[in-house]
């Protein structure tokens, strides 16, 4: 049982590149989000999905997008990258709301 | 809005300390709470969790219990060791409404235990 697997791991993006992180988990869990860390301000919803083909905006969507064809998998797309999205990137899933939500290992953007 | 206070850290303790890490909470209704440890260089882990009030949550040797009268989830553990150092996260999820897909974190407290 591998859990919520998140790649790469660690990327460097020039400003204005586009790129895909990639999140799925095999836990059949239907509610999944993407969180991301900066120091001092805690973990800030992006986007958030209830079930394939359902998402929704979190407290910082601009400049990413997402999509949930299935019910593993949960891409989080940066459009045009910007040095503010400097950041750790994780993702989450969750059976219900109750239940706390199981992450993945997270992966470091830099934004040069 | 929904809100999570954690006392600022870093806390650093002796090992075999007691520990406490306060946290408060501004919601509506009845919310669930939790407790997320973060170890260095790793994702989160779900350390224990209460949904109603007077509910202990527990693991690890970590307590919390949900106080409905104080807003409150204060995490503690008689004895820590070395091997406790992480920084410590506070959460809510709403019981309903679209907010309740989502959890609302502290900042986060970062723990040291020295031997």
């Amino acid at each position: 049982n591998a859990g919520v697997t998140q790649t790469p791991k660690f990327q460097v993006l020039k400003t204005g590149q586009s790129m895909t992180l990639q999140c799925a988990q095999d836990m059949n869990h239907e509610y999944m989000s993407w969180y991301r860390q900066d120091p001092g301000m805690g973990l800030r919803l992006i986007h958030y999905s209830v079930g394939a083909g359902i998402t929704d905006q979190g407290e910082v969507p601009n400049g990413y997008n997402v999509s949930r064809s299935t019910t593993e998998d949960f891409p989080l797309r940066l459009l045009s990258a910007a040095p503010s999205q400097t950041s750790v990137y994780f993702c989450a899933s969750s059976k219900n709301r109750g239940e706390g939500y199981t992450f993945g290992s997270g992966t470091r953007l830099t934004v040069v | 809005g929904d809100s999570v206070t954690q006392m600022e850290g870093p806390v650093t303790l002796s090992e075999e300390a007691f520990l406490t890490i306060n946290c408060t909470y501004t919601a509506t209704g009845y919310p669930s709470l939790f407790w997320y440890v973060q170890y260095p260089g790793e994702g989160l882990q779900l350390l224990l969790k209460a949904t109603k009030a007077d509910d202990k949550g527990s693991n690890k040797g970590f307590e919390a219990t949900y106080r409905k009268e104080t807003t409150s989830f204060h995490l503690e553990k008689g004895s820590v060791q070395v091997s406790d150092s992480a920084v410590y996260f506070c959460a809510l999820t709403p019981r309903s409404g679209a907010g309740s897909y989502q959890l609302t974190f502290g900042k986060g407290t970062k723990l040291s235990v020295i031997p």
